[in-house]
């Protein structure tokens, strides 16, 4: 059965620090993996898709890996600011086509 | 291009009653998903919709159902509403079961 975590549940660093969130699951039988930001209260705002044959993939100042031999993912973020605080999810979408989600991490950016 | 759109944003039920939400997908996107999201905790999922059917659900009872229509807008249903039902329904759509996820902006429920 396929299992995501991610650690550290929160984070909390000043702000121009980059830093990165860790994404594990158990089986890398895994079509993709996404990443989300959650902001209190609100939606899930998509950051990155990495597909199965992929290794990594970047949007502005964020950039995922993914390494599904050893069933972990990264993502960094360069240049923290205040404004990236929010809870950010993993998830992978397994062999039986069913997304499956990590706790999140809550990061805080201090000013 | 809209995005994923959800009605209505909030509202309030008492138990036993029925509730009604409404989704309708990102522009071009032909499949649905519904997720359960309890405060502080990841979303679960409810069940997905492709082709005005539904192709997989998640562990959820049957007072939760759903439907798709031709335009590919769908509905969730929960009958006989619970206190445990209180939570933050997020519909979610794609074009094709693998392809990115977008997720609208969801439905607050709460049930007293």
């Amino acid at each position: 059965k396929q299992e995501v975590t991610q650690i550290p549940a929160a984070l909390s660093v000043p702000e121009g620090e980059n830093l990165v969130l860790n994404c594990s699951f158990t089986d890398s039988a895994i079509y993709n993996l996404q990443w989300f930001r959650q902001d209190p209260g609100k939606g899930l705002t998509s950051l990155l898709l990495i597909q199965s044959s992929q290794r990594e993939q970047t949007s502005g100042r964020l950039n995922a890996s993914l390494d599904k031999s050893s069933g972990r993912s990264t993502l960094y973020i360069a240049a923290s600011q205040p404004g990236d605080s929010a809870t950010y999810l993993c998830a992978v979408l397994d062999s039986n086509y069913q997304l499956i989600w990590g706790a999140g991490t809550k990061l805080i950016i201090k000013p | 291009d809209a995005g994923v759109t959800q009605s209505p944003t909030h509202l309030i039920k008492t138990r036993g009653q029925q509730v009604t939400l409404r989704c309708s997908p990102k522009s071009g996107h032909d499949t649905v998903s519904w997720y359960q999201q309890a405060l502080g905790q990841g979303p679960q999922f409810i069940f997905q919709y492709y082709e005005e059917e539904e192709r997989q659900r998640g562990n959820f009872p049957d007072r939760f159902s759903g439907h798709q229509f031709p335009n590919y807008s769908s509905e969730l249903n929960v009958n006989a509403l619970l206190l445990g039902d209180s939570a933050l329904y997020l519909c979610a759509s794609n074009l094709a079961v693998a392809g990115e996820l977008f997720f609208g902006e969801g439905s607050r429920l709460t049930v007293l």
